[in-house]
């Protein structure tokens, strides 16, 4: 089984803080994602990657930043952590290509901004 | 107009009885849907996956697709209260981006 593995399950931070949370695959597939889930919002994209070193903006980018140095490993980095950054966080990856593009989720870090 | 849309719900069924969970997106372009089921403090799941215009059957899941009306839509058939979750609709973009809607509840009554 595919496994994708988030560093912490809950984190606390403090506002202005520099927040890294890493994402970690054991099947070698080709794309990663964070997500951030907020009630009556849903999944909302934030970066994905579909290549090593590769990156594309999701659709709320900002304030976030992401880093793919090794295939297995996708971090993403809150730069000055704000409270309306206070979510759950997932991190997903796919195999890729056509009929592989099911996604396989982390267990989800909460982070709280305070 | 949002990517994806769907119901919030909740959207209430007795046991035994046919669940139907429905979702419409924008982009016309679109060639993949996504079906997740994800329960209350769990990370989503893939359920069914569907390409083409027609219903896709797997045990008592059934997406249906039409591409021309821009609608999938998930029939859950002989709920079970282990059917209670929410279901989150997804499309495929570019670069493989993966595009979810909000979710809709379901809540299967015993």
């Amino acid at each position: 089984d595919v496994k994708v593995t988030q560093s912490s399950r809950y984190l606390v931070k403090r506002t202005g803080e520099k927040v890294f949370l890493e994402c970690v695959q054991d099947m070698d597939h080709e794309n990663m994602f964070w997500y951030r889930q907020d009630p009556g919002l849903g999944l909302r994209l934030i970066y994905f990657s579909y290549d090593v070193k590769m990156k594309e903006k999701g659709d709320i980018p900002e304030g976030y930043s992401v880093s793919r140095e090794k295939k297995e490993r996708f971090s993403l980095i809150l730069e000055s952590a704000s409270t309306n950054q206070t979510s759950m966080y997932l991190c997903a990856s796919s195999l890729g290509g056509a009929g592989n593009e099911k996604l396989f989720f982390g267990s989800g870090t909460q982070l709280s901004v305070l | 107009q949002k990517e994806v849309e769907q119901n919030s719900g909740p959207l209430s069924v007795p046991e035994g009885a046919i669940a139907s969970l429905n979702c419409t997106y924008s982009d016309r372009g679109s060639q993949s849907f996504f079906w997740y089921r994800q329960y209350s403090g769990k990370s989503p799941e893939l359920i069914m996956s569907i390409y083409s215009n027609g219903d896709k059957e797997d045990g008592r899941f059934t997406a249906q697709l039409n591409k021309a009306s821009q609608y999938v839509s998930l029939l859950i058939r002989d709920s079970q209260p282990s059917d209670s979750a929410t279901y989150l609709c997804a499309l495929l973009g570019g670069y493989q981006k993966v595009t979810f809607g909000t979710g809709t509840k379901l809540q299967v009554i015993p």
